[in-house]
């Protein structure tokens, strides 16, 4: 049971102009929702969450929103960058419940942004 | 400054050995994850331990075994039971909203 989805594999983008990372998920009990970029054999980093209250979260280059009608959130950063190349997850917890602070992952979305 | 210490970077051991892998993290967190991550999927949770002398089996715990004696250390033994155990190994730290997340281990078991 995949509660948290990422359906594009891949994106790539010309430096300069926007990306648009989506995730889609199952749970409605989900309360928090993160992205984090991951390089090869490295540990993921944050970038960005929003909680389930809110529709948008903003930090620098990047924007968080969510639309909890349609179980569906996006991560934009404007401009991308080529050191913007990595490996993108989304990521989704609970912070109540027996299944508290466990974190969902999706599959993950390579981003190459391109000079 | 606070982190989380996995070691060692690269692992090689044999089919059929058991080998642990380590955890250390100083940010005095009460709550330890393992994930594991496979070519072309997400983070997948192995273990978890939300306080010290408790831990609970995440989605793939077969074949796994963790301990928490401490607050700080968090050990995953991969046994021989484990099928397919060569992956990057991930260890993470939460206190409140707040993961942080260890370097890596890569396993391969030749």
């Amino acid at each position: 049971d995949q509660q948290v989805k990422q359906n594009s594999p891949s994106l790539s983008v010309q430096e300069g102009r926007i990306s648009i990372l989506n995730c889609d998920y199952t749970n409605s009990m989900f309360d928090y929702f993160l992205w984090y970029k991951k390089y090869p054999a490295e540990g993921p980093t944050f970038l960005i969450s929003i909680s389930s209250i809110k529709d948008k979260n903003e930090d620098g280059r990047f924007t968080v929103f969510l639309n909890k009608s349609a179980k569906h959130l996006s991560l934009h950063i404007v401009p991308s960058q080529p050191g913007d190349s990595a490996v993108y997850f989304c990521a989704a917890f609970r912070i109540r419940g027996t299944s508290y602070g466990k974190l969902t992952f999706g599959q993950g979305t390579i981003l190459t942004v391109h000079p | 400054d606070g982190g989380i210490t996995q070691s060692p970077k690269y692992l090689f051991r044999k089919e059929g050995q058991n080998v642990t892998l380590s955890c250390e993290q100083n940010l005095n967190h009460d709550a330890m994850y393992w994930y594991r991550q496979d070519p072309g999927q997400g983070l997948r949770l192995i273990y978890y331990s939300q306080i010290v002398n408790d831990f609970q089996k995440g989605d793939i715990a077969e074949g796994y075994s963790v301990s928490r004696e401490k607050k700080e250390s968090f050990p995953l033994t991969v046994t021989s039971a484990q099928k397919n155990p060569t992956a990057f190994y991930l260890c993470a730290s939460r206190q409140s909203y707040g993961y942080t997340f260890g370097s890596g281990t890569r396993l391969t078991v030749v």
